[in-house]
């Protein structure tokens, strides 16, 4: 079974200046990783996602993760941050072994500060 | 674009009700899933399915039900709706099974026991 940790539960953060969302996993078989993010009164949407390859993934409205094993993270990152970036962000993850099923952290909640 | 519909936005029904949620999707997906969504918990499987007739249990499965007759048709069923029972729920469709694809959500629905 695997497992997934976001530590902020919520981020402040200025306009324009960078954001770090973090996400740590336990699995204890090779996993893929997904950022989701939800904007206000809606569902969720694909970020990006780590399948193998490259361990630094570029994702759409400007965010990109970094994977590192070592460590078992998949942080988030953003260089510059604008008010449309308020949302919460979801990190989860699936074990690579067939049918498994999505596991989500429970979510940081990003607030730009004008 | 993948289309995941749920009928209702907004829902309010009364403790012992039989309640149903319903969710469609547009993209001939084989996998659709039942999650809800609570304030610092993430998102927790409520039930799943992978072909038409087919179900299985999430991690929270009680106290629910589900129903696919059609391929694009998922429903969650509330045998006998609890106020515990109050809570945001989302639907999500995938490709295939393999875990390696993403999921697509609706909107979700609020739905409030009183």
């Amino acid at each position: 079974a695997q497992s997934v940790t976001q530590l902020d539960s919520q981020v402040p953060v200025f306009e324009e200046a960078p954001v770090e969302l973090r996400c740590n996993y336990s699995s204890s078989v090779s996993v893929y990783l997904f950022w989701y993010v939800q904007y206000p009164n809606q569902g969720l949407q694909l970020l990006l996602k780590y399948l193998s390859g490259s361990t630094l993934v570029k994702g759409i409205n400007g965010f990109e993760a970094e994977f590192n094993k070592s460590q078992t993270s998949f942080h988030l990152r953003k260089p510059s941050v604008h008010i449309s970036d308020t949302a919460e962000y979801f990190c989860a993850v699936s074990s690579n072994f067939g049918n498994e099923k999505l596991t989500f952290g429970t979510g940081t909640r990003l607030t730009i500060i004008p | 674009d993948v289309k995941v519909t749920q009928s209702s936005r907004y829902l309010v029904k009364r403790t012992g009700e039989k309640v149903f949620l319903e969710c469609v999707q547009d993209m001939d997906h084989e996998n659709m899933f039942w999650y809800r969504q609570d304030p610092g918990l993430g998102l927790r499987l409520i039930y799943f399915s992978y072909d038409v007739k087919m179900k299985e249990k999430g991690d929270i499965p009680e106290g629910y039900s589900v129903s696919r007759e059609k391929k694009e048709r998922f429903s969650l069923i509330l045998e006998s709706a609890s106020t515990n029972q109050t809570s945001m729920y989302l639907c999500a469709s995938s490709l295939t099974g393999n875990s390696n694809q993403p999921q697509h959500f609706g909107d979700g629905t609020r739905l409030s026991i009183l």
